[in-house]
């Protein structure tokens, strides 16, 4: 069974501080592996998104990582802000299922001054 | 670009009535929508695929005639709860894809409350 696993479930940091989320798959093959940011209440929002083939991707204070031997990603956020509280869902694009995206339950993380 | 649109953002209705949900993708013609479902504290879970011009194809579970799906147009899709009741209270979100590098957009989702 294809699935997506993220860790921690709930996160909480000081404003200034850094973090790292992580997720880890099964899926495969994939085409992409992408990284949302989910505000309460709002539709999720594209933060990065990587091939197979890539090993990090950059958005501002998001950096994302992949690495396909251990299939594992992460999103390492800098200088965290209070406006970076939500959720962040992993996401993978199924090559096998067609255009299915598979959504991990997601990180929250709560910034606090 | 790829901005979704979705609205309403917010419905409150009796039980046993319709509601129609709007999704329309602004600056590109989308030929996939997707129709989730998301219960608090829980991952998107997948209703329907609709295809422009074709029936939608539903997931295992998901009830057709409950909720209708219509994909008119490049950039329209929407989904319509049937009579609906408390259970179907939940935060409703469309996407729509692009052929190229397998875009995907989200719209801001529908929180229903049936009452």
């Amino acid at each position: 069974k294809n699935q997506v696993e993220q860790s921690p479930q709930s996160l909480i940091i000081l404003e200034g501080k850094n973090c790292t989320l992580q997720c880890n798959y099964t899926v495969s093959p994939f085409s992409n592996l992408r990284w949302y940011k989910q505000d309460t209440g709002r539709g999720p929002v594209s933060l990065t998104i990587m091939t197979f083939s890539e090993n990090t991707k950059s958005n501002g204070r998001y950096t994302a990582t992949l690495d396909a031997d251990t299939k594992q990603s992460s999103l390492h956020i800098t200088a965290s802000q209070l406006s970076d509280s939500a959720s962040y869902i992993c996401v993978l694009l199924s090559s096998q299922a067609g255009t299915a995206l598979i959504f991990g339950k997601g990180t929250t993380l709560s910034v606090s001054s | 670009g790829a901005v979704v649109s979705q609205h309403p953002s917010r419905v409150i209705c009796k039980s046993g009535t319709s509601v129609k949900i709007e999704c329309r993708s602004l600056d590109f013609q989308a030929t996939t929508m997707f129709w989730y479902r998301q219960f608090p504290k829980q991952s998107l879970m997948l209703m329907a695929t609709s295809n422009e011009g074709s029936k939608a194809t539903y997931e295992q579970g998901v009830e057709k005639d409950k909720f209708l799906i219509n994909h008119a147009s490049l950039t329209l899709s929407t989904l319509t709860v049937t009579s609906a009741h408390p259970e179907d209270s939940s935060f409703y979100i469309c996407s729509a894809s692009w052929p190229a590098d397998y875009g995907y957009t989200f719209g801001s989702g529908t929180r229903l409350t049936v009452v």
